[in-house]
């Protein structure tokens, strides 16, 4: 079954402000994760990865949050951009990718 | 450079038919992966190669389904006696070796009336 969850299936942001897509797993051995942006009629492309061994992971305007204690991850997002609207899946690395079910971003103007 | 490409973009075919679909990966990526997405959902795993070998093929839903890699490059995705329930993007995804990023191509539509 199914190992990684979105909370909410869609999400309107302000263009400016910052998004928060939360994410949460059911396997505590679960040690790889992925976040992933889809825009419509393209495969889901990469955003920014994460290891259990970590709790924060930085990239450019996006961060990943890890609590393993409460086996949640989200992503943020900060100035959110209309280039950012898009489905954001969080998903689990084990060789083959188990995604989610993914949260559609909307901009706001 | 080059990404993964995959043809048709678009393929509508009748419920009993029989369809190919095909995916080139990066050059080089030794990994190959199937994914099917249907609307509203997250993709889910089909197949996975490493090489000219089908290393996983723990996702594929019955034995409709079939997919090739003879020369460790290219796959075809192969499905026999297709039904209005495999209508799905198919996606293919490859990577330089089976723990590296993945890089997905932009699916194949199918439509099965």
């Amino acid at each position: 079954g199914e190992s990684v969850g979105l909370h909410l299936p869609t999400l309107s942001v302000q263009e400016g402000d910052n998004s928060i897509i939360n994410c949460a797993y059911s396997n505590s051995a679960s040690d790889y994760f992925i976040w992933y942006k889809q825009e419509s009629g393209k495969g889901p492309q990469f955003i920014i990865d994460i290891r259990s061994n970590m709790d924060k992971r930085q990239g450019q305007r996006v961060t990943v949050l890890l609590n393993k204690t409460v086996k949640h991850l989200s992503l943020q997002i900060a100035a959110t951009q209309p280039g950012d609207s898009a489905v954001y899946f969080c998903a689990e690395n084990r060789g083959k990718i188990i995604f989610g079910k993914g949260t559609r971003l909307h901009i706001l103007p | 450079g080059a990404g993964v490409s995959q043809t048709p973009s678009n393929k509508v075919t009748e419920k009993g038919k029989y369809v190919e679909l095909r995916c080139d990966p990066i050059s080089g990526h030794t990994a190959l992966y199937w994914y099917r997405q249907s609307l509203g959902q997250g993709p889910e795993f089909l197949i996975y190669f490493q090489g000219t070998g089908a290393a996983d093929d723990s996702g594929l839903p019955n034995d409709r389904f079939f997919a090739v890699r003879p020369e460790g490059s290219v796959s075809t995705l192969k499905i026999q006696r297709t039904e209005r329930g495999d209508s799905a993007v198919y996606l293919c995804a490859s990577s330089q070796d089976s723990h590296n990023e993945q890089f997905f191509g932009p699916g194949t539509r199918l439509t099965v009336l």
